[in-house]
């Protein structure tokens, strides 16, 4: 089946530890998003990446980093930096562009919590 | 102001009844825009694009008013299986890969 893959589901991440969320499409997008859900706010961008080895800051990056080695895969780690990182992570991604109207499409998220 | 309002609901409402959520956005060069349904504790799913013409998907119909910059989705004979949160996605302005979600509007079908 196409789609798209986070793992894992739920994730704990210590005090000053570094942890990293999966994301893996087979669409063949070559657009993808990570977003951070809060509860009751709106999704938030951390981070783009159009191309394989190109990626761009979103509105709230700080803390974050990711890669983009493979048009399949584009991880987000989640730095000790990040001072508030709890939060539902959400990774989506869209077919190259025909203009306007291109959609998204996301994967079933990540639950990162802080212990 | 926000890029994208929605009213937070929530909107509850009896099974078979008609429901309206409104949403406005500020950019007024934003040029796409969409329907998202949300479940809790799930991902969002694309419910519908919204056309200036105005479209309709079943029992699903979402306008765009540009001039008024604010977009709409009519509910009609409302299931148990619509209760979710909708959210209002416009597209930044100038990017058409980058998307501003609203903070959704929710809705329980009651039986």
């Amino acid at each position: 089946d196409g789609g798209i893959t986070q793992s894992p589901k739920y994730l704990f991440r210590k005090e000053g530890q570094n942890v990293t969320l999966s994301c893996e499409q087979n669409l063949n997008h070559d657009a993808m998003y990570w977003y951070r859900q809060d509860p009751g706010q709106g999704l938030r961008l951390i981070y783009y990446s159009q191309i394989v080895n190109d990626f761009q800051k979103g509105d709230i990056a700080e803390g974050y980093s990711v890669s983009r080695e493979k048009k399949e895969s584009f991880p987000l780690t989640v730095t000790s930096a990040q001072k508030n990182p709890t939060a539902f992570y959400l990774c989506a991604s869209s077919p190259r562009g025909r203009g306007y109207q291109e959609t998204q499409y996301f994967g079933p998220g990540t639950r990162l919590l802080v212990l | 102001r926000k890029e994208v309002e929605q009213d937070p609901g929530p909107f509850n409402v009896p099974e078979g009844a008609t429901v309206a959520f409104n949403c406005t956005y500020s950019n007024s060069a934003s040029q796409s825009f969409f329907w998202y349904r949300q479940d809790c504790r799930k991902e969002p799913k694309l419910l519908m694009s919204v056309y200036s013409s105005g479209n309709e998907d079943g029992r699903f119909t979402a306008q765009l008013n540009r001039a008024s910059q604010y977009i709409s989705l009519l509910i009609r004979d409302s299931k148990l299986s619509d209760s979710a949160t909708y959210l209002c996605v416009v597209n930044r302005a100038g990017s058409a890969r980058q998307l501003t979600f609203g903070s959704g509007t929710q809705l329980t079908v009651l039986p």
